[in-house]
């Protein structure tokens, strides 16, 4: 089972500030990573796929980077609503597996 | 519009057996994978089972086999979990997905339903 990391837990940033989160594969997964992001209450909801693909309406601000083991997701200028937390997904091997998240908190 | 609705969540006992449902729209059923993501209180995502469209593959995780079965009626457009055995570490909020890809199975979700809350308590 490939196991996906998350770095850091918690990421404390100021509105309009930059933000960027890593997630590290146990082996490499190529570019077969997705993000999703999930706002309090709500459903996770997808970011990225192919680990730089924007899914629908994903705003620019938001840049998945990154193939092989290592993969970051970075928020040019934070907005309130993108405090939240991520998960990001290896979809290389069965069973595909999430990261432990990272919450994204105002600071 | 895409939409999966969740449902028959509920409170049930160590032993007992719980189905759930989640109703799709907006798109051609049949033709895509379907997947059961679960999320306990305060956690993380879990990855629970999925289905090829027409119900050809199945894939369970190794926490769930042989106690969980995945089914779905393309006439009806729902995909289904039919949960026994249950444990209390079975408590969780379960999503239903759509699966996105070129895999069987699919690759990524998107999107998800609204969740359906699974209460394994004594």
């Amino acid at each position: 089972e490939i196991v996906v990391t998350q770095s850091p837990t918690t990421l404390s940033v100021s509105p309009g500030e930059r933000a960027t989160l890593s997630c590290r594969a146990s082996q490499s997964v190529s570019s077969n990573l997705a993000w999703y992001h999930q706002k309090p209450g709500q459903a996770p909801s997808l970011l990225f796929y192919g680990a730089s693909t924007r899914a629908t309406g994903v705003p620019a601000r938001f840049t998945g980077s990154g193939s092989g083991t290592e993969f970051t997701l970075t928020i040019s200028s934070l907005q309130s609503e993108d405090f939240a937390v991520y998960y990001c997904q290896q979809y290389l091997n069965w069973p595909y597996t999430f990261g432990q998240g990272t919450k994204l908190e105002i600071k | 519009e895409v939409q999966l609705v969740d449902s028959g969540g509920g409170l049930v006992q160590p032993g007992g057996s719980l189905r759930l449902s989640c109703s799709a729209s907006g798109f051609t059923f049949s033709t895509y994978a379907m997947h059961w993501v679960r999320q306990a209180p305060g956690k993380g995502l879990e990855y629970v089972s999925g289905i090829s469209s027409k119900g050809g593959s199945t894939y369970y995780a190794d926490s769930v086999k042989g106690r969980f079965t995945i089914f779905r009626d393309d006439s009806k457009n729902t995909l289904y979990l039919q949960m026994s055995s249950l444990r209390t570490e079975d408590t969780a909020v379960y999503y239903c997905v759509k699966a996105e890809g070129n895999n069987y199975l699919g690759n990524w979700f998107d999107p998800w339903g609204q969740g359906t809350l699974v209460t394994v308590s004594s």
